[in-house]
């Protein structure tokens, strides 16, 4: 079972289209982090949140870190297909154990 | 930079068999994690190993063990293989046990 809730479990969209990916949990996190992984390939981290109720901006991605540290969003803006892949959310614990959501499966149609 | 390295890339077993994977950290990093991501499922923690000695372990059976060289590499292995052990096996490293993990490509291993 994932300690990480992670929804929707699958999302297609358009070329220029928005989207939002959420990972929930009932536990409390040190850290959250979001991954994309690519098929046959391992996870690469996106970005870190640590501090509850944080915002971070890389490019077109917006990321979320609840202010109980329990939830996370993920915001794509004008997604690209290079933006395809399996989005994955991790929360870190004390001793900095990764616990993963099932992922996001998401495809951006051109 | 060389990132994280694993090896083999791939592999068949059958079951009942013993197989070891190997991976390399970043240069520098000195503890190494390991992940099983069964199809569909996100990565579950295996084994971490930090200088050499094992600093934390997930819900996995004594089949699974892992060890760490001098040189900060690592070693995989899983005794008799049953059919669902055949996952992707991945591998961080980070510069220590709660920095941030960075994964190799991950061996997927096949069990006939």
């Amino acid at each position: 079972t994932q300690l990480l809730e992670q929804s929707p479990q699958f999302l297609s969209i358009q070329e220029g289209e928005n989207l939002t990916v959420y990972c929930n949990s009932s536990s409390v996190f040190s850290s959250l982090q979001w991954y994309r992984q690519e098929p046959g390939e391992g996870p690469v981290l996106l970005v870190t949140v640590v501090t509850g109720g944080e915002v971070k901006k890389l490019k077109r991605l917006t990321f979320q870190f609840g202010d109980a540290r329990k939830d996370s969003s993920l915001h794509i803006t004008a997604a690209q297909p290079g933006d395809t892949g399996l989005y994955l959310c991790a929360g870190a614990s004390s001793d900095y154990k990764l616990s993963f959501g099932a992922g996001t499966t998401v495809t951006v149609r051109a | 930079d060389a990132g994280v390295t694993q090896s083999p890339t791939h592999l068949i077993k059958t079951r009942g068999q013993h197989v070891t994977l190997r991976c390399s950290p970043i240069s520098g990093h000195k503890s190494v994690s390991w992940y099983q991501q069964v199809l569909g499922q996100g990565p579950q923690f295996i084994f971490q190993y930090y200088e050499k000695e094992e600093r934390g372990r997930g819900n996995f059976p004594d089949r699974f063990s892992a060890r760490q060289f001098p040189n900060y590499s690592s070693e995989l292995n899983v005794n008799a293989l049953l059919l669902g052990d055949s996952a992707l096996y991945l591998c961080a490293s980070s510069l220590g046990p709660q920095e941030t993990q960075y994964f190799g490509p991950g061996t997927r291993l096949l069990v006939l």
